[in-house]
């Protein structure tokens, strides 16, 4: 069965830096999403990307995020200055068409030292 | 309550029982869905039910959805030690059908 692939598995960042997490949609797919789970807490909803803009996003998605699909197959989340507050599971979600589940990647665990 | 808020938090029971997990939500919705998720590992989905639709089967899952009470519950027949998860009730509610996640059920079965 097709999956959603996420890397890298494990990020471990310096406060300030930035990283990118990246994800492989199933590739049929048309919509994409990242979510975070900060440990213990609920899965919390970022940012929607269809036909290669941000449909609709999260307060925690502020300036220091962004999204971007460079290649046509790689959806990405960029963090420019990560803080503390930003270790969590990150999280990408892709959809075939409406009304139709998310499928979830395994995620992205980012910590920030 | 929050929007996809679950109930109990925490189930144990022994392997071959049923386990029933209950959701509730705020606002109007499309659909309804329960994932499943391995300790570290991602969301997997089980199920999705539309708002109108009453209820839905699948395998040993049985999920109800009840919009004049704003509630859903995941029934799971015949347990087994594999099944010892969080679930979780995620609904989609918006245009661009963003899903809002609750707090989780963490259930363990017992071999």
């Amino acid at each position: 069965e097709p999956e959603v692939t996420q890397t890298p598995s494990h990020q471990v960042t310096q406060m300030g830096q930035e990283v990118i997490l990246r994800c492989v949609p199933i590739s049929n797919h048309l919509y994409f999403y990242w979510y975070r789970q900060i440990l213990g807490q609920k899965v919390e909803f970022l940012v929607s990307f269809y036909n290669n803009e941000i449909s609709e996003k999260s307060e925690i998605f502020d300036d220091q995020f962004s999204v971007e699909r460079p290649d046509g197959s790689n959806f990405t989340l960029k963090i420019r200055s990560t803080k503390l507050e930003d270790s969590a599971m990150y999280f990408c979600a892709t959809r075939q068409g409406a009304a139709q589940p998310q499928h979830f990647g395994d995620g992205t665990r980012l910590s920030i030292l | 309550s929050q929007q996809g808020e679950e109930d109990p938090q925490a189930l144990s029971i022994q392997e071959g029982e049923n386990a029933t997990m209950n959701c509730s939500y705020k606002t109007s919705i499309n659909n309804l869905q329960w994932y499943r998720q391995n300790s570290g590992r991602g969301l997997v989905h089980l199920i999705l039910i539309r708002s109108n639709e009453r209820e839905k089967h699948s395998g040993r899952l049985r999920v109800t959805l009840d919009t004049s009470k704003k509630s859903s519950s995941l029934l799971i027949t015949a347990s087994r030690a594999a099944d010892t998860a969080s679930y979780f009730c995620a609904t989609d509610s918006g245009a661009n059908s963003k899903l809002t996640f609750g707090k989780g059920i963490t259930l363990s079965v017992r071999p």
